[in-house]
């Protein structure tokens, strides 16, 4: 079963537009929440983390938004370039600090 | 990242073969892992050692033996590989300074079982 649920499962935005990725978890013991970024023919990359006592992070035009209560975060790609063209997947670290993943978003951003 | 690196890139085998896949890293780092990827499924954990002693099975280590060889080495076997094995596979690392570990991949080995 997936204990880190992502959507959508694909996404196309216009260059210059915002990328909106969203993940939910059920387990309240997670307590690291990272995205990774894969281009094709790559391993994962770190892109940007979060720790659930903040409710944003942004770095760049990357921004994570979480929302504990409702036991979801996001991840925002402001001005979104063709060159953010990837899969992205959202993370989760349980006690055993190992990483759950959700099952990656597919990001095309069109010229 | 180079500084994780796997072997072979790519493998097309036959349904009843021994594979195995190998993973070597100069990051100096103690914990390595290995996933498989399939679309639409994410990375789900094979095996993790947090070091050369101490080897655990992840959610579908069915199928799968893993041996550390060294700090820096890492194998992943499949004894008598099946269809449903063909995936991408990646090791990955990361050091052991508390739960909020970034992982390190490697470029990955696409597996094809005939």
């Amino acid at each position: 079963q997936q204990q880190v649920k992502q959507s959508p499962q694909s996404l196309i935005v216009q260059k210059g537009g915002i990328s909106i990725i969203n993940c939910a978890y059920e387990n309240t013991a997670f307590d690291y929440f990272p995205w990774y970024q894969q281009f094709p023919g790559k391993g994962p990359a770190l892109l940007i983390a979060i720790r659930p006592d903040v409710s944003e992070k942004k770095e760049g035009r990357f921004t994570i938004s979480f929302n504990k209560s409702a036991k979801q975060f996001s991840l925002h790609i402001m001005d979104s370039q063709p060159g953010d063209s990837a899969t992205y997947f959202c993370a989760a670290t349980d006690s055993n600090y190992q990483l759950i993943w959700g099952a990656g978003t597919k990001l095309i951003i069109k010229p | 990242d180079a500084d994780v690196t796997q072997t072979p890139r790519n493998r097309i085998t036959k349904t009843g073969k021994r594979i195995m896949l190998e993973c070597s890293q100069t990051k100096g780092h103690d914990r390595m892992y290995w996933y498989r990827q399939d679309p639409g499924l994410g990375l789900r954990l094979i095996y993790y050692s947090f070091d050369v002693k101490d080897i655990n099975k992840g959610e579908i280590s069915d199928g799968y033996s893993v041996s550390r060889q060294a700090q820096a080495k890492f194998s992943l076997s499949l004894e008598s590989a099946i269809p449903n094995q063909t995936a991408l596979y990646f090791c990955a690392t990361s050091d052991n300074r508390g739960s909020y570990n970034e992982q390190f991949f490697g470029p990955g080995t696409r597996l094809t079982v005939l």
